[in-house]
């Protein structure tokens, strides 16, 4: 099955830089990349996603690469603000015959913007 | 409507008891998924449901069993659970069976078992 590695855990930013979180994953079948933002408590959210047949998007602040060679993609964040502190998962859809999305999470990174 | 509603917020159960977690859409989302997550890790995939029949059963114990009703509900039944079945469920549905689309999650039930 899909493995999800996500790099760093924690990450500490100050206000106005920017922030990267890397991850890797394992099934070269995998087709679909979200990125969730999940705050205290509260429910995860979708940022920003791309698909494999696009090497970049972005969304304002927020930015996705994908290096479907290396199974490499990468969650960019510009212009850090205190609202950005939560943590972040990466997350790869793998391929269900049964129809479905199976989303394998990345194990999260604890982002803190820090005044 | 782009929400995904979760009911109840908490639960707090004992290890003999039966209870329900329930969960609705109107969005026409075809595919339907419950997931566990424990403090400060990932969600975990548990059921998926596409177009009301179970598509995926990731190995998850028999006192989990899931239910969808119609295109709009999931519900998951809970029976003689483990203290370490405490965790945040939530419930996501997409667009449809295939396809790369978003997830929407609701924002989960906390379950406390004594």
């Amino acid at each position: 099955g899909e493995n999800v590695e996500q790099h760093p855990s924690t990450l500490s930013v100050q206000e106005g830089d920017s922030a990267v979180i890397k991850c890797t994953y394992s099934d070269s079948a995998s087709n679909y990349f979200p990125w969730y933002k999940q705050e205290l408590g509260k429910r995860p959210q979708l940022i920003i996603d791309i698909r494999s047949n696009v090497g970049e998007k972005k969304d304002q602040r927020i930015a996705v690469t994908l290096n479907k060679t290396a199974k490499h993609f990468s969650l960019h964040i510009t212009e850090t603000q205190p609202e950005d502190s939560a943590v972040y998962f990466c997350a790869a859809k793998g391929v269900l015959t049964g129809g479905g999305n199976k989303l394998t999470f990345g194990t999260g990174t604890q982002l803190k913007v820090e005044l | 409507d782009t929400e995904v509603t979760q009911t109840p917020k908490h639960l707090v159960m004992g290890m003999t008891n039966k209870k329900s977690l329930k969960c609705e859409q109107h969005m026409g989302h075809r595919a339907m998924y419950w997931y566990k997550q424990k403090a400060k890790k990932p969600p975990e995939l548990m059921f998926v449901y596409s177009y009301e029949k179970l598509s995926i059963n990731e190995s998850v114990p028999s006192r989990f069993s899931p239910e969808c009703p119609n295109s709009s509900l999931l519900n998951l039944h809970l029976h003689a659970l483990q203290p370490e079945d405490s965790a945040l469920y939530l419930c996501a549905s997409s667009a449809n069976g295939q396809g790369n689309t978003e997830a929407f999650f609701g924002q989960g039930t906390r379950l406390t078992v004594v």
